[in-house]
């Protein structure tokens, strides 16, 4: 069955570090990903989207995430973070079930930036 | 501006309650969807539907009913609501099917006594 694993609930990164949020798939085929943010007490807002073509996608401010089909993964990066980033983030991925074109998120990672 | 909007924000209720929650979007998209979100679980699809008079149903639907009676407006039904079923609640749209990016309201968290 498809899905999504988020090996991290919880990631503690200094403000100004650098990030890598991990997430790994499971699909047969080839998956349609994405990289959600959630801040406090508001709904999900899309940070990032994979499709095909080049591995490395850019998002907004200052996101990129690579998907490496030969270990199925779809890792968050960030080069530098700001205390604002801190939030809880969602990886999730596009799968046929049922009939129907899906989305099954991972359980999602919350990220705390220090000062 | 193109939107999600569920309401109400927030709502509390009785063991074997109704309740209603709603949701619009502005998006003119197609597809709609309800989630819960819940430690442990991240976002689980309840129902979902592509177009005003049509539902499907999502992974975790019992106890749950849902209308779509417009394009823009999508309903979550809890007959007989219980402490499970407390939670924060999630509709999204979507322009295309389900596989693609889909823009999310802000949720209604809901809490069964």
């Amino acid at each position: 069955a498809q899905s999504v694993t988020q090996p991290d609930a919880r990631v503690t990164v200094s403000e100004g570090a650098s990030l890598q949020l991990r997430c790994k798939y499971s699909y047969s085929g080839t998956p349609y990903l994405f990289w959600y943010v959630q801040y406090p007490r508001q709904g999900l807002q899309l940070l990032l989207k994979y499709y095909s073509g080049d591995p490395v996608v850019q998002g907004v401010n200052g996101f990129e995430a690579e998907f490496i089909k030969s270990n199925s993964s779809f890792h968050l990066r960030k080069a530098s973070v700001h205390w604002s980033d801190s939030a809880v983030y969602f990886c999730a991925v596009s799968a046929y079930q049922g009939g129907s074109a899906k989305l099954i998120f991972g359980e999602g990672t919350k990220l705390t930036v220090s000062s | 501006e193109a939107a999600v909007t569920q309401s109400p924000r927030n709502k509390v209720t009785v063991t074997g309650g109704n309740v209603t929650l709603s949701c619009r979007q502005t998006n003119s998209h197609n597809y709609m969807y309800w989630y819960r979100q819940d430690t442990g679980h991240g976002l689980r699809l309840i129902h979902y539907s592509y177009g005003a008079g049509n539902l499907q149903i999502g992974d975790v639907p019992d106890g749950y009913k849902a209308t779509r009676t417009t394009q823009e407006d999508f309903f979550l039904l809890l007959e007989l609501a219980s402490p499970s079923q407390t939670s924060l609640y999630f509709c999204a749209s979507s322009g295309t099917g389900g596989g693609y990016e889909q823009y999310f309201g802000p949720g209604t968290r809901l809490t069964v006594l």
